[in-house]
């Protein structure tokens, strides 16, 4: 299994501009999550799905940042119009649910918002 | 609600001494798993232990071990015989019956030779 993979692995882009984050889960899994990364905060839990539904975006900063899950084989996370404050990485992660032995990440997007 | 306190910012280490860092956490839930994750300068988030609430006995993989005191709510993580790869950031990590996980502000460890 190739894991869980994100792309872009970075990615730079001005403010205003639309920025779309996109990831494929483990074959199998139904539970999808992201995560923002940043110094100052950590990691936060931004959106998790289950069953490609959204079960709890209480963590998405505002309206300029939406997440979908169209099948279980992918989702995307996209800021619009971005800002500087949104600089940060961006996690996916999957497991399946009531097995617990933990997420397994991918390698994250490190996004620069200039 | 949820959390999970990590109190040390960052230690350090003389390789093959041992280390541990500390977690503790809040959760009105009886049924939950903790977990440490591991983030190299690479970032890539390893997970390099699990343990489950209901079970008494810490959980142990090779040099990693932990010491889970459920009725204080806290899950230490001890790093034996450390190696300069164990150098990075570690993360304590609860999640509770519906999936969702929620992470420590991290320990930065450093191995020196």
């Amino acid at each position: 299994d190739a894991g869980v993979i994100q792309s872009p692995r970075h990615e730079v882009t001005e403010m205003g501009q639309e920025v779309t984050l996109r990831c494929k889960p483990i074959s199998g899994h139904n539970s999808l999550f992201w995560y923002r990364q940043t110094m100052m905060r950590g990691l936060e839990l931004l959106i998790y799905f289950n069953n490609n539904v959204p079960i709890d975006d209480s963590g998405m900063p505002e309206d300029r940042f939406s997440a979908k899950m169209p099948n279980a084989s992918f989702s995307t996370l996209k800021i619009q119009p971005s800002e500087p404050r949104d600089s940060a990485v961006y996690f996916c992660a999957s497991s399946l649910t009531g097995d617990r032995v933990g997420y397994t990440f991918g390698s994250g997007t490190r996004l620069t918002v200039v | 609600a949820q959390t999970v306190t990590q109190s040390q910012p960052e230690m350090s280490v003389q390789e093959a001494e041992t280390v541990t860092l500390s977690c503790t956490y809040d959760t009105s839930e009886s049924n939950y798993y903790l977990f440490w994750y591991k983030q190299p300068p690479s970032r890539q988030m390893i997970l390099v232990i699990r343990q489950e609430a209901y079970k008494q006995q810490n959980a142990t993989e090779n040099r990693f071990s932990v010491n889970f005191q459920k009725a204080a709510k806290s899950f230490s993580l001890k790093i034996s015989d450390s190696q300069l790869g164990d150098t990075a950031m570690y993360f304590c990590a609860l999640v509770r019956w519906d999936n969702d996980m929620r992470f420590g502000a991290g320990t930065r460890l450093t191995v020196k030779p």
